[in-house]
C-alpha cells in the first residue's frame, strides 16, 4: 500500500503569513494528490485535486504543486477562516490520507 | 446538486454489528464510486473502501478487510457500510463520499458510531 507522509503535524502562523505544507508518497503517484480542509465538526472540503487544480470556489490564495512523490500546498496570505486542519490524499492506487496538519493562529 | 444523506447516530454494544446507509440524491448512484471514510475523535481521516454500484465490485484498505462490508442498492440510490465485531476502536464518525477520479467530491454529513456496553 502507498504510504503518505505529511508535514508538519502542526503549524503556528499569523494572519497574512505564507505557509507551505508538504506530502511525500512512498512511490510515484503521478499527479494523483488532492488537498482537503477540515474544520472541527465539519465535513472535509476539497480544495485542490490532481496536485494543482483548484476546485471550483477555492480562493486563489490556495495553490498546490508537485508530481511523482513530492507535493506541496501553499496558502499565500493567511486569512482568519484558513485556520483548520489540512489533509492530503493520494488516489493513484487505492487511497491514503496524510496524517494531517493543524494550522493554528500564533 | 448532488447530496449524500447518511443515517443517524448509533450506540451499539461491543461484539455486535452495525449497518450505516448513505443515500444519494441529485444524480444516480451508478455515476460514482462510493467510498466510506473513518475519523476517530480528534484523529485523522482513514479510507475504508469503495464500491462501484454499477457492478458491486469492491476494494478495501487492508486493515478494514475483515471489519467492513460495502454494498449498494441501485433501486434506492443508497450505499451501505456494515461494520462487524465492533470494539471501542470502531467508535468514530463515518463519512460516505463519492469519486469520479482520484479524489473525493461530494460528502455525506457523517454519522457518529459509539461502541459501548
Amino acid at each position: 500500500a502507498i504510504q503518505v507522509t505529511q508535514s508538519p503535524t502542526s503549524l503556528s502562523a499569523s494572519l497574512g503569513d505564507r505557509v507551505t505544507l508538504t506530502c511525500r508518497a512512498s512511490q510515484d503517484i503521478n499527479n494523483k494528490m488532492a488537498w482537503y480542509q477540515q474544520k472541527p465538526g465539519e465535513v472535509p472540503q476539497l480544495l485542490i485535486y490532481y496536485a494543482s487544480t483548484l476546485q471550483s470556489g477555492t480562493p486563489s490564495r490556495f495553490s498546490g504543486s508537485g508530481s511523482g512523490t513530492d507535493f506541496s500546498f501553499t496558502i499565500s496570505h493567511l486569512q482568519s477562516e484558513d485556520f483548520a486542519t489540512y489533509y492530503c490524499l493520494q488516489g493513484y492506487s487505492l487511497y491514503t490520507f496524510g496524517a494531517g496538519t493543524k494550522l493554528e493562529l500564533k | 446538486e448532488v447530496q449524500l444523506q447518511q443515517s443517524g447516530a448509533e450506540l451499539v454494544r461491543p461484539g455486535t454489528s452495525v449497518k450505516l446507509s448513505c443515500k444519494v440524491s441529485g444524480d444516480t448512484i451508478t455515476a460514482y464510486y462510493m467510498h466510506f471514510v473513518k475519523q476517530r475523535p480528534g484523529q485523522g481521516l482513514e479510507w475504508i473502501g469503495r464500491i462501484d454500484p454499477e457492478d458491486d465490485s469492491t476494494k478495501y484498505a487492508e486493515k478494514f478487510k475483515n471489519k467492513a462490508t460495502l454494498t449498494a442498492d441501485t433501486s434506492s440510490n443508497t450505499a451501505y457500510l456494515k461494520l462487524s465485531s465492533l470494539t471501542s476502536e470502531d467508535t468514530a464518525t463515518y463519512f460516505c463520499t463519492t469519486s469520479l477520479g482520484a479524489h473525493f467530491d461530494y460528502w455525506g454529513q457523517g454519522v457518529m458510531v459509539t461502541v459501548s456496553s
